[in-house]
């Protein structure tokens, strides 16, 4: 079982530059979600789907966008690379926000210069 | 919206003596709470959680978690700290209200030989 899979697992971006960061998950899981991971912050939410064709804000959205055209891919588009984003990102899936627990994929480090 | 917050950034205490991980939360419907744990340069694992049925709650590796609603509180405990126990420690909040998976800012315990 894969579970969930994200691609790459590095990447270096120059300021300005755009981006996708793939996630797959093969446990036909409804929910999906992107968090970033900065040191002393914790992981916090980016955004986050329900199922396929829905999309909502989490709490750092800002210069990030999101589609779900399938239940197996959520993408996370970074439109204008800023060394703000310089961090982890973990992409994420459960069967519901509720009860289920969060599956992660590996992570990808992303420095932005 | 929900909230999580944990009370400790760092907790240091020695191998064999008990561990407590304080944890507060703030939700405005009845929530679901976990806790995750992150090994150095690893991914995150599901340590336990609560989901509206016993208030005790016990994990893997010996912790357990106590749901008290009164006091908005669901603090990790384990009677005998173990070196492997080394990491940091997330507490998390989702309620039925808007499907957020919230994330608190981390409790990094470290663990005297």
């Amino acid at each position: 079982n894969a579970g969930v899979t994200q691609t790459p697992k590095f990447q270096v971006l120059k300021t300005g530059q755009s981006m996708t960061l793939q996630c797959a998950q093969d446990m036909n899981h409804e929910y999906m979600s992107w968090y970033r991971q900065d040191p002393g912050m914790g992981l916090r939410l980016i955004h986050y789907s329900v199922g396929a064709g829905i999309t909502d804000q989490g709490e750092v959205p800002n210069g990030y966008n999101v589609s779900r055209s399938t239940t197996e891919d959520f993408p996370l588009r970074l439109l204008s690379a800023a060394p703000s984003q310089t961090s982890v990102y973990f992409c994420a899936s459960s069967r519901t926000a509720l009860e289920s627990p969060l599956h992660f994929g590996n992570g990808t480090r992303l420095t932005v210069t | 919206a929900q909230s999580v917050t944990q009370l400790d950034s760092h907790v240091s205490v020695s191998e064999g003596t008990p561990v407590l991980l304080r944890c507060n939360y703030s939700s405005s419907y009845s929530p679901s709470l976990f806790w995750y744990v992150q090994h150095p340069n690893k991914g995150l694992q599901l340590l336990l959680k609560y989901t509206s049925a016993a208030t005790l709650v016990k994990g893997i590796n010996g912790f357990e978690a106590e749901f008290k609603k009164s006091e908005t509180s669901f603090h990790l405990t384990k009677p005998s700290a173990h070196m492997s126990d080394a990491a940091e420690y997330f507490c998390v909040v989702s309620d039925r209200r808007d499907d957020k998976i919230i994330f608190g800012k981390g409790t990094r315990l470290h663990i005297l030989p």
